[in-house]
């Protein structure tokens, strides 16, 4: 059964760049149907999506967060990863990584357990 | 962007009764849209996608409704475990968004 992981600093500094990983276990990164994308939520607030990214490197981000947002894909290793740069207080959140489809049914049908990144001096 | 609008912002509702949720988008999306459930530290539960169809394994109390731009979550017997945040969320092109959520809480 396919499951994702969320790592990475849970502190970052103002100003700083904002880094994470998904392991991806139990099932192929490389699929043709899927994309990968991270999805946040600042404490206490609804859920924003970041930016999806297939594994042939094909991304689609926020578009009020595309300046800042770098996601990339490896293959080999089982992981996507998200950069988010010159990070605010406005960045604190729990970032979740999560799976949707290609096709006509892109929802998020598959969740990691999120990590919370507080941006603070 | 569509902007996703969901009413009320919280709603009271008394177990075993009837609980209903709306989403407007801003412009059509089609029947391209999802609910999901978030307890209170918990992952968002996919409920509904299509507008109608029922994830694997929610229960048939759970039913979405709707199309264009107007969509319904309706809970029709409300469990204990119901209580919780609900989300729409449309997934008709880039970007997706997600609505404010709906608090359902016990009266």
């Amino acid at each position: 059964q396919l499951q994702l992981q969320e790592s990475g600093p849970g502190l970052v500094k103002p100003s700083e760049t904002l880094s994470l990983t998904c392991n991806v276990s139990g099932g192929s990164i490389t699929s043709d149907t899927y994309y990968w994308a991270w999805i946040r939520q600042p404490p206490g607030k609804g859920l924003e999506w970041i930016g999806s990214i297939h594994y042939s490197g094909s991304t689609n981000y926020r578009p009020s967060l595309e300046s800042r947002v770098t996601m990339s894909i490896h293959t080999s290793k089982t992981y996507f990863s998200l950069r988010l740069s010159s990070v605010t207080a406005a960045d604190t959140a729990v970032y979740y990584c999560a799976r949707h489809e290609t096709g006509a049914f892109r929802f998020f049908g598959l969740w990691g357990r999120g990590t919370l990144v507080t941006v603070s001096s | 962007e569509i902007v996703m609008t969901q009413s009320p912002a919280t709603l009271s509702v008394s177990p075993g009764e009837r609980a209903t949720l709306s989403c407007r988008a801003s412009q059509s999306v089609s029947s391209n849209l999802a609910w999901y459930q978030q307890k209170p530290g918990q992952v968002p539960r996919l409920l509904i996608y299509g507008a109608t169809a029922r994830a694997t394994g929610i229960p048939a109390r759970f039913s979405g409704s709707g199309s264009g731009t107007d969509f319904t979550l309706t809970i029709s017997s409300l469990q204990s475990e119901d209580f919780a945040v609900y989300y729409c969320q449309h997934y008709n092109n880039w970007p997706y968004t997600f609505g404010q959520g709906t608090k359902l809480e016990i009266k």
